[in-house]
C-alpha cells in the first residue's frame, strides 16, 4: 500500500519569495509521483510528474520538484512566487508498472501568497 | 481546460435520494477515474474503468456504483444518500494510466 504525507497544511509566503512545499511518501513498490494544483472552485491541474529519468522535474508556471529515492521525498519548489500561485497543492503517487494507476493523494498544502 | 467535462456542476438533494453524476473523458482516453474530495477525508479514489470494464476499486461505498458506456462516458450513481456524502466528486481521464486529467467536479450537497 502507498501513503503520502504533506508536512505542511498551510504555507504563507510573501510575493517574490521562494517557496518549498514538502511531500514524503511511503510505498513497498516503485511509484510515479505527481503534483497537482487546485485553484479555488476549480478542478485539479497537473503541475508536473516524475515517471523515470532525471530526478529534477520541471513543470508549468515555473515550478520544479526533485525526487529523492533515499528520503522518499518529492518536494515542490518555486524560486519566486506570485499572487496568482495562491492555491492548494496536492502531492500524489501511483504504483509503477500497474495497469490501474489510481492516485493516492496527500492531504494538500494551502499556499497563500501575500503582497 | 483539461478536456474532461462533468455534469451537473452543482447538485442539491435530500437524504435518502439517488443521484447520477456524468463524466465525459478527453477524446481518445480509455480510462476514467472517480474521486471524492471532502474536508475530513481529503481526495479519495473511488473507482476506475478502462474501456468499459471495471479496473480498480478504492474506498467506494456499496451504495455507490459506476459504469462506463461504449462511447466511453461514465456515470457515478449515488443512492440512499446521507449527509456525509456531501462532497466534491471529480472525474479524471487518462490515455493509459500514467497521467490523469481532471474535470471541474460536481459539488454535491445532501440536506
Amino acid at each position: 500500500a502507498q501513503s503520502v504525507t504533506q508536512l505542511d497544511s498551510q504555507v504563507p509566503v510573501f510575493e517574490e519569495a521562494p517557496v518549498e512545499l514538502r511531500c514524503n511518501y511511503s510505498s513497498s513498490v516503485s511509484v510515479y509521483l505527481f503534483w497537482y494544483v487546485q485553484y479555488p472552485n476549480q478542478g485539479l491541474q497537473l503541475l508536473l510528474k516524475y515517471l523515470s529519468g532525471s530526478t529534477l522535474v520541471k513543470g508549468i508556471n515555473g515550478f520544479e520538484a526533485e525526487f529523492n529515492k533515499s528520503q522518499t521525498s518529492f518536494h515542490l519548489r518555486k524560486p519566486s512566487v506570485h499572487i496568482s500561485d495562491t492555491a492548494e497543492y496536492f502531492c500524489a503517487v501511483s504504483p509503477y508498472g500497474g495497469s490501474q494507476g489510481n492516485l493516492i493523494f496527500g492531504k494538500g498544502t494551502k499556499l497563500s501568497v501575500k503582497p | 481546460d483539461s478536456g474532461v467535462t462533468q455534469t451537473p456542476k452543482h447538485l442539491i438533494t435530500a437524504t435518502g435520494q439517488r443521484v447520477t453524476l456524468r463524466c465525459s473523458p478527453r477524446s481518445g482516453d480509455l480510462s476514467v477515474y472517480w474521486y471524492q474530495q471532502s474536508l475530513d477525508q481529503g481526495l479519495q479514489f473511488l473507482i476506475q474503468y478502462y474501456n468499459g470494464e471495471e479496473r480498480a476499486k478504492g474506498n467506494i461505498l456499496e451504495r455507490f456504483s459506476a459504469q462506463q458506456f461504449p462511447d466511453l462516458h461514465s456515470e457515478l450513481n449515488l443512492s440512499s444518500l446521507e449527509l456525509g456524502d456531501s462532497a466534491l466528486y471529480f472525474c479524471a481521464s487518462s490515455p493509459g494510466w500514467e497521467t490523469q486529467y481532471f474535470g471541474p467536479g460536481t459539488r454535491l450537497l445532501v440536506l
